[in-house]
């Protein structure tokens, strides 16, 4: 079964810093998401990737998938207060039709 | 956009209480919704597949009987936990597809289930 494996687990960053958090699949992404949690609370859709070497933006968040597609990478640059939380990467690899998930990363920022 | 609710957002209940919770589709038909649940610092687990008018597809290690889903319209899924117990405390998310072209997945905004 298909695994996707998240890092870092967390991070702390100080604000205004670049971040990057990585998601690798176990198997060929067909279909990567990234989504938003804050904790007690429900899954932000941010974006979608489905083509290798596509690359989304959302504001300051962009994420991109590689060509082999069994990698994506979430960038926030000049990350925010705001930015802070669990970021979730799904992929459509589950049985029934559903998404399977990465552990998060949660992002700490410091003002 | 599309949106999915999900009610009630935090519940807490004695031992041995059975709680239900709702998923909606307000503004889209969901002929499949999907339960998940999410412990602290792991993923979230699929607990079971809904079909509307169908028995509900459960996962591996996850109780039938426990953890009974309701799928008796496009719109609605419900999830009620018979019998809680402590262990059964976790945050549920319920999501919804989107059959429509650019067939998206919609996330409910979970509940937080206690049990004492």
């Amino acid at each position: 079964s298909q695994e996707l494996e998240q890092s870092p687990q967390s991070l702390i960053v100080q604000e205004g810093k670049n971040l990057t958090i990585n998601c690798t699949s176990s198997k060929t992404l067909y279909g990567l998401y990234w989504y938003k949690q804050k904790y007690g609370e429900g899954l932000i859709f941010l974006m979608m990737l489905q083509k290798g070497g596509e690359e989304k933006s959302h504001e300051k968040i962009t994420a991109k998938l590689d060509e082999k597609k069994q990698q994506s990478s979430l960038h926030i640059t000049a990350s925010q207060p705001s930015h802070a939380g669990i970021y979730l990467c799904g992929a459509g690899g589950g049985s029934q039709g559903n998404l399977i998930f990465g552990k998060g990363t949660k992002l700490s920022v410091k003002p | 956009g599309a949106v999915v609710s999900q009610h009630p957002s935090r519940v807490i209940c004695k031992s041995g209480t059975s709680v239900k919770i709702e998923c909606r589709s307000l503004d889209f038909q969901a002929t499949t919704m999907f339960w998940y649940r999410q412990f602290p610092k792991k993923s979230l687990m699929l607990m079971a597949t809904s079909n509307e008018g169908s028995k509900a597809t459960y996962e591996q290690g996850v109780e039938k009987d426990k953890f009974l889903i309701n799928h008796a319209s496009l719109t609605l899924s419900t999830l009620t936990v018979t019998s809680a117990h402590p262990e059964d405390s976790s945050f549920y998310i319920c999501s919804a597809r989107d059959p429509t072209p650019g067939e998206k997945l919609f996330f409910g905004s979970g509940t937080q289930l206690s049990v004492l």
